[in-house]
């Protein structure tokens, strides 16, 4: 079974571009998460999805984040227009239902030049 | 407030020693789940336990093993006879009943020196 899957694995962008992060859960996983450790800090979370809608999204940072899920499968995450201090490493995980443990995928890292 | 802390910013040791690595936790919840991950070179981030604060039982898993202590908010992990593909950034994570949001720790960089 394949696990969780993130693309691109590394993204270079300058500073107010745009950048698309692409997050693919375990197949099955209604679940979906996303994280992230900026430099020197701890893993935050940012939000959870259930299939297609937003059951959290406490941690999003600003209105320059914004995440789909559509159809329920695969998200996405684009930062627009990325700052400095959005450099970092993007996590997503997925889990089977919300009291069940989160599988994490590669992670994406993010910098912003 | 909901944190966990680990202090142990990095550990050093010689393959074959055994390590713990401490994890203190805080919430107000009665009912949450600790968690530890595992962050191997190639930046994964791979569930290694989970348990949940009714389960005290400590838990053994090969060289690994889990001692959680309510009394002081405690879920250490120790390696026994440490190999060098022991060597990580480990994290241990809170996930409170009230909601679905891992809160993690700081994490530890282990090093185990052939």
């Amino acid at each position: 079974e394949a696990g969780v899957t993130q693309f691109p694995s590394h993204s270079v962008i300058e500073k107010g571009q745009t950048v698309t992060l692409r997050c693919d859960p375990i197949s099955g996983h209604d679940n979906l998460y996303w994280y992230r450790r900026v430099m020197g800090k701890e893993i935050k979370f940012l939000l959870h999805f259930v299939k297609e809608s937003k059951q959290d999204e406490s941690g999003m940072p600003n209105n320059r984040f914004l995440a789909e899920r559509t159809g329920g499968t695969y998200s996405t995450l684009k930062v627009q227009p990325a700052e400095l201090e959005d450099s970092g490493v993007y996590f997503c995980a997925s889990s089977q239902t919300e009291m069940s443990e989160q599988y994490f995928g590669p992670g994406t890292r993010l910098t912003v030049t | 407030a909901q944190k966990v802390t680990q202090a142990q910013t990095e550990i050093s040791v010689v393959e074959k020693e055994d390590v713990t690595l401490d994890c203190v936790y805080e919430t107000r919840d009665t009912t949450y789940y600790l968690f530890w991950y595992k962050q191997p070179p190639s930046g994964e981030l791979v569930f290694l336990i989970r348990r949940n604060s009714f389960d005290e039982q400590n838990e053994i898993s090969g060289r690994y093993s889990w001692n959680f202590q309510k009394s002081t908010s405690s879920f250490n992990f120790t390696i026994t006879a440490s190999q060098v593909v022991d060597s990580a950034v480990y994290f241990c994570a809170l996930r409170p009943d009230s909601n679905y949001q891992l809160i993690w720790g700081a994490g530890t960089k282990l090093i185990i020196k052939p």
